[in-house]
């Protein structure tokens, strides 16, 4: 059964760090992993899609790996901003045609 | 482009009581998704449509849950009767295809069962 864990749980960090968000998955057959963001009472938006062909996509200050073999996806964050402060969840769509989601990193940049 | 519309947004119902979402999924999405999350938790899938049929309910409580996406567009969940359990965020969804497109989510409707 395949198993999707975020670490940290919880982030805080000042304004403009760098910072490296985790998600790893217990079964390498997978189609593609998407990286999603959340903001308080509101649906998620689509950040990055990787198909399991690739290993990495990039959009604006955004970078996202996957590296299938060992299981493991970063989602990486140049020059934070307050405006980035939301949950940040990383999905596998694996062969048996499901989405298996993480329960996700809370983010606070402070300003 | 018109994203993903749910309603209500927020629904608050006795225990015992019906309850059902809407949802009209991005004009030419042929996958549509209904997930349950729970505070603190990712989504978890309750069923998938491509066009008009349910191909995967796997997930779906079906003594008191039931979906249709008549026409292949949109979509209602329904549960009869809500329990305290139920209460959570209902999240709908659609892509393109399956393996290829991105999911689109919608803002979600609040469920609160007393």
């Amino acid at each position: 059964k395949q198993e999707v864990t975020q670490i940290p749980a919880a982030l805080s960090v000042p304004e403009g760090e760098n910072l490296v968000l985790n998600c790893s998955f217990t079964d390498s057959a997978i189609y593609n992993l998407q990286w999603f963001r959340q903001d308080p009472g509101k649906g998620l938006t689509s950040l990055l899609l990787i198909q399991s062909s690739q290993r990495e996509q990039t959009s604006g200050r955004l970078n996202a790996s996957l590296d299938k073999s060992s299981g493991r996806s970063t989602l990486y964050i140049a020059a934070s901003q307050p405006g980035d402060s939301a949950t940040y969840l990383c999905a596998v769509y694996t062969g048996g045609f499901k989405t298996i989601f993480g329960a996700g990193t809370r983010l606070f940049v402070k300003a | 482009e018109a994203g993903v519309v749910q309603s209500p947004r927020y629904k608050i119902i006795e225990k015992k009581q019906p309850v059902a979402f809407w949802c009209n999924p991005i004009s030419g999405h042929n996958t549509l998704y209904w997930y349950l999350q729970n505070l603190g938790q990712g989504p978890e899938l309750l069923i998938r449509y491509e066009n008009e049929e349910a191909v995967d309910d796997s997930q779906l409580p079906k003594d008191r849950f039931s979906a249709e996406r008549l026409k292949g567009v949109d979509s209602t969940l329904k549960i009869q009767p809500a329990e305290l359990g139920d209460s959570a965020v209902y999240l709908c969804a659609s892509s393109l295809d399956l393996v290829t497109d991105t999911q689109y989510f919608g803002p979600g409707t609040r469920l609160t069962v007393l």
